[in-house]
């Protein structure tokens, strides 16, 4: 059984810019979460994809959008990069479709915008 | 404003005793509480849940208690070892509205085992 597995780990964008972060969900998981982690801060929700729909979001601007593929593997898109995204973005596996019981979490990437 | 606190942001405790760990919540909505730890340059672990039809769930050496009226809950760790040292996180949900709002953390609390 595979884990949930993130890439980039780290990466360094400019202003204006826009970034694409992929992960891998755990086998036999249909429901993957996004999460920022600004440093000192805990987890803040960004959205929820359950069977390929958005089904969940944070208080987050919509140049923050995500994608859910067959295999269950999910993308984060953000557009228009601000130096506030800086900032961990951490991928979580669950299943049950948002019952957000025991989500499983990847080891996150690093996003540096400068 | 923060619906989760953890108001320790650290807590020092002696290999062997216990450690107490404590999160307090605003949202009366939340029904489903979870534990979550981290390591640095790790994504969080989960620990140990407890839904709130409980007051109390075991795991080994992780007990959570939750007190719905004083809409606090806490983790102990009995008895603390030195791999327990990482950055605590308590989150909560909305389970019975289908969870789609995500879960809500808390800051965190950096607890350190000293030998």
């Amino acid at each position: 059984e595979t884990g949930v597995t993130q890439s980039p780990t780290h990466l360094i964008k400019t202003r204006g810019q826009q970034v694409t972060l992929r992960c891998s969900s755990q086998s036999g998981h249909n429901t993957v979460s996004w999460y920022q982690q600004a440093l000192g801060q805990g987890p803040q929700f960004i959205f929820q994809y359950y069977r390929e729909e958005e089904n969940g979001r944070g208080n987050f601007p919509p140049r923050f959008s995500g994608l859910q593929f067959p295999n269950y593997s999910s993308e984060l898109n953000v557009n228009a990069l601000e130096l506030d995204d800086s900032a961990l973005y951490l991928c979580a596996s669950s299943l049950g479709g948002g019952r957000n019981t025991e989500a499983f979490f990847g080891q996150g990437t690093r996003l540096t915008v400068v | 404003d923060q619906q989760v606190k953890q108001n320790s942001p650290s807590l020092s405790v002696q290999e062997g005793r216990i450690s107490i760990l404590n999160c307090d919540y605003t949202n009366s909505m939340f029904d489903y509480f979870l534990w979550y730890k981290k390591y640095p340059a790790e994504g969080p672990t989960f620990l140990i849940s407890i839904s709130s039809i409980k007051d109390k769930n075991e795991d080994g050496r992780f007990t959570v208690f939750l007190n719905k009226s004083a809409k606090h809950l806490s983790l102990h760790i009995v008895p603390s070892q030195p791999g327990d040292s990482a950055v605590y996180f308590c989150a909560a949900s909305v389970y019975s509205g289908g969870g789609a709002d995500g879960l809500t953390f808390g800051k965190g609390t950096h607890l350190i085992i000293q030998p």
